[in-house]
């Protein structure tokens, strides 16, 4: 079974700082996609960004990026020039491509705070 | 443009009552559709998903059941009610399967 491990709960920095999220996983499938989905007090998922495992290329949109690691199976998140509105719950999620559940594998997720 | 509406926003019930979130997809035609449950400071499980009208697929033993009528609804439901099935309620749907899912704004329910 897939699992999904974000390893910090809560984390703070000023606005305009760059803040890293960290994300590792483990999977015996060579194939799959890793998301980003932002969780803010409203409660609603807003999906960030997406990185496909064939692909080497890391996923950029806008102030995001990541830095996929597949070797090691790690997936962070950068956010740069962080925002006020950047404060929310961040989960890291897994899904394979091939047979199985079509559902999402979701980390525990990570608080972020963005102080003023 | 698509959009997912689900309702209620929030919901008391009391133990042993039943329950039925709905919720629908506008936009898309044949939406792969999803039942995610988030427990308090936890990330999302995966409750049921659905390629098709009548498609059902259940993921963990549990105390509720899903149901699509039709191709862009799908319900949750449950006939009593445990103080364990507490929690918030996403539907989500995707294009087709292990493609990015786009949530609904998620039910919060309580049971006393």
């Amino acid at each position: 079974a897939q699992t999904v491990t974000q390893s910090q709960p809560e984390m703070s920095v000023q606005e305009a700082e760059t803040v890293t999220l960290s994300c590792t996983y483990d999977t015996s499938e060579s194939n799959y996609y890793l998301f980003w989905y932002k969780q803010p007090p409203s409660r609603q998922m807003i999906l960030v960004i997406r990185q496909e495992a064939y692909k080497q290329q890391n996923a950029t949109e806008n102030r995001f990026s990541v830095n996929f690691q597949k070797a090691a199976k790690s997936f962070s998140l950068k956010i740069s020039d962080s925002q006020l509105g950047d404060t929310a719950m961040y989960f890291c999620a897994f899904i394979q491509k091939g047979g199985g559940a079509d559902g999402l594998t979701f980390g525990k997720g990570t608080h972020l705070i963005i102080q003023p | 443009s698509q959009t997912i509406h689900q309702w209620p926003a929030t919901l008391v019930q009391p133990v042993g009552s039943p329950l039925s979130l709905e919720c629908t997809v506008e936009g898309t035609s044949n939406p792969n559709l999803y039942w995610y449950r988030q427990a308090a400071g936890r990330g999302l499980q995966l409750l049921f998903y659905s390629v098709g009208i009548g498609q059902i697929s259940s993921e963990v033993p549990q105390n509720l059941s899903a149901s699509r009528p039709q191709d862009r609804q799908f319900i949750l439901s449950s006939k009593k009610l445990l103080l364990s099935d507490s929690g918030f309620y996403l539907c989500a749907w995707s294009v087709e399967s292990r493609q990015p899912q786009h949530f609904g704004d998620g039910t919060r329910l309580s049971i006393l």
